[in-house]
């Protein structure tokens, strides 16, 4: 069974742009978490989805966004980018099953911001 | 509001010898936790898992100890090997369906030497 991909892998852009990131889960798995990744902070949650319908936000300012397709694939974007978005932005999915819960996390995107 | 800790940034353990990552939570309603590592320029990988239901979980040389009372969990890697070097992270949440956000600590690097 295929992985969690996110593409591009690796993306540089300048402060003021906006920036899309995609990604695909793991076949069958219909939640879709993002999470941004930066030294010292850990994984930072930014928005979870499910069925196209966001269920959970993290404390991310509204030049944070997502949404999800009805084939469970995800987009991420972030609007007039700052420097301080430099990071490696990881989405995960997820399949709830007996209350057992984990997440299988994509390679992640790493952006920079000029 | 760092909800979950780890407060040892890294960790020396040599080949063979027994590692031991900490992790201490503050919110009562965390049910669920996880043990992620994580590869340079790679995403997360799941390792092990525990519920509030247990104090203990096994699995191969992974083992998670789990003290709700003082709210802390800790990973028992037995016998410690070179490949074992990485970042781990314990992360937190409620098992509820709906409620898949993941609360992570920042992480503890690993070195195993030879």
């Amino acid at each position: 069974k295929a992985g969690v991909t996110q593409t591009p892998r690796y993306l540089i852009k300048t402060r003021g742009q906006q920036v899309t990131l995609s990604c695909s889960p793991i076949s069958g798995h219909r939640s879709v978490s993002w999470y941004q990744q930066t030294p010292g902070q850990g994984l930072q949650f930014l928005f979870e989805y499910f069925s196209e319908t966001q269920r959970n936000k993290g404390n991310f300012p509204g030049r944070f966004s997502g949404r999800q397709f009805s084939n469970s694939r995800s987009e991420m974007n972030v609007s007039t980018l700052e420097l301080g978005d430099s990071a490696l932005y990881l989405c995960a999915s997820s399949l709830v099953a007996g209350g057992r819960y984990e997440q299988f996390f994509g390679p992640g995107t790493r952006l920079t911001v000029l | 509001d760092q909800q979950v800790k780890q407060n040892s940034p890294s960790l020396s353990v040599q080949e063979g010898r027994i590692s031991i990552l900490n992790c201490d939570y503050t919110n009562s309603m965390f049910d669920y936790f996880l043990w992620y590592k994580k590869y340079p320029a790679e995403g997360p990988t799941f390792l092990i898992s525990i519920s509030s239901i247990k104090d203990k979980n096994e699995d191969g040389r992974f083992t998670v100890f789990l003290n709700k009372s003082a709210k802390h969990l800790s990973l028992h890697i037995v016998p410690s090997q070179p490949g074992d070097s990485a970042v781990y992270f314990c992360a937190a949440s409620r098992a509820n369906f709906g409620n898949e956000k993941l609360t992570f600590g920042t992480g503890t690097r690993l070195t195993i030497i030879p």
